[in-house]
């Protein structure tokens, strides 16, 4: 079975580019969610996605940041425009819409802003 | 929110011995508790979940109780093995879909 998959695995690129960041679920899986993860922070969820809606985005740091998820196979998360702060792991999770269900994580991207 | 404390220092042990982490939360008890693994430049893989009415959990090598009473859960492997080495992350719901994850322990099994 194919699991989560993320692309690009790594992104460098230099301040104030765009940066787009892309996540396909696991068929079948309604609830998609994108974390960032750090050593000062840890893994941060910054935001849900339930039937490709929009639940909760109060993790997203600033309005640089935007996710879409136009269809339930598909997910960006973009970061306009990218600082040196960005740069972080961002993983992409999913998993079934039924309750207390485990996330499957995609192996993120490693994102680096010079 | 709930706030989640792992030990921040590796763990280190011997082959064959048993590994236990700790995983300490804050606030109200959630309705169930999760354990991951994670291996360097890899996402992290679900390993065992437990609710809140469930004092224990066991899959093979594995095992998870639940302490309402303390806000804590131990994750213990038993006859643990070099391949064993990884991080752990506990993560637990926050309010509904939410789930909020610890920083994770690093744990060193030497052959």
């Amino acid at each position: 079975d194919a699991g989560v998959i993320q692309s690009p695995r790594h992104e460098v690129t230099e301040m104030g580019q765009e940066v787009t960041l892309r996540c396909k679920p696991i068929s079948g899986h309604n609830s998609l969610f994108w974390y960032r993860q750090t050593m000062m922070r840890g893994l941060e969820l910054l935001i849900y996605f339930n039937n490709n809606v929009p639940i909760d985005d109060s993790g997203m740091p600033e309005d640089r940041f935007s996710a879409k998820m136009p269809n339930a196979s598909f997910s960006t998360l973009k970061i306009q425009p990218s600082e040196p702060r960005d740069s972080a792991v961002y993983f992409c999770a999913s998993s079934e819409d039924r309750g207390y269900q485990p996330q499957h994580f995609g192996d993120g991207t490693r994102l680096s802003i010079l | 929110s709930q706030k989640i404390e792992q030990n921040s220092e590796a763990l280190n042990i011997q082959e064959g011995k048993t590994a236990t982490l700790t995983c300490n939360y804050t606030n109200y008890s959630p309705a169930y508790l999760q354990w991951y693994r994670q291996d360097p430049g890899r996402g992290p893989v679900f390993l065992l979940l437990i609710r809140e009415n469930e004092k224990e959990k066991r899959k093979e090598r594995l095992k998870v109780t639940f302490d309402t009473t303390l806000k804590q859960s131990l994750f213990h492997i038993t006859a643990s093995q070099p391949a064993d080495s990884a991080t752990y992350l506990c993560a637990l719901e926050d309010g509904g879909f939410k789930t909020i994850f610890g920083a994770g322990t690093r744990l060193f099994v030497k052959a």
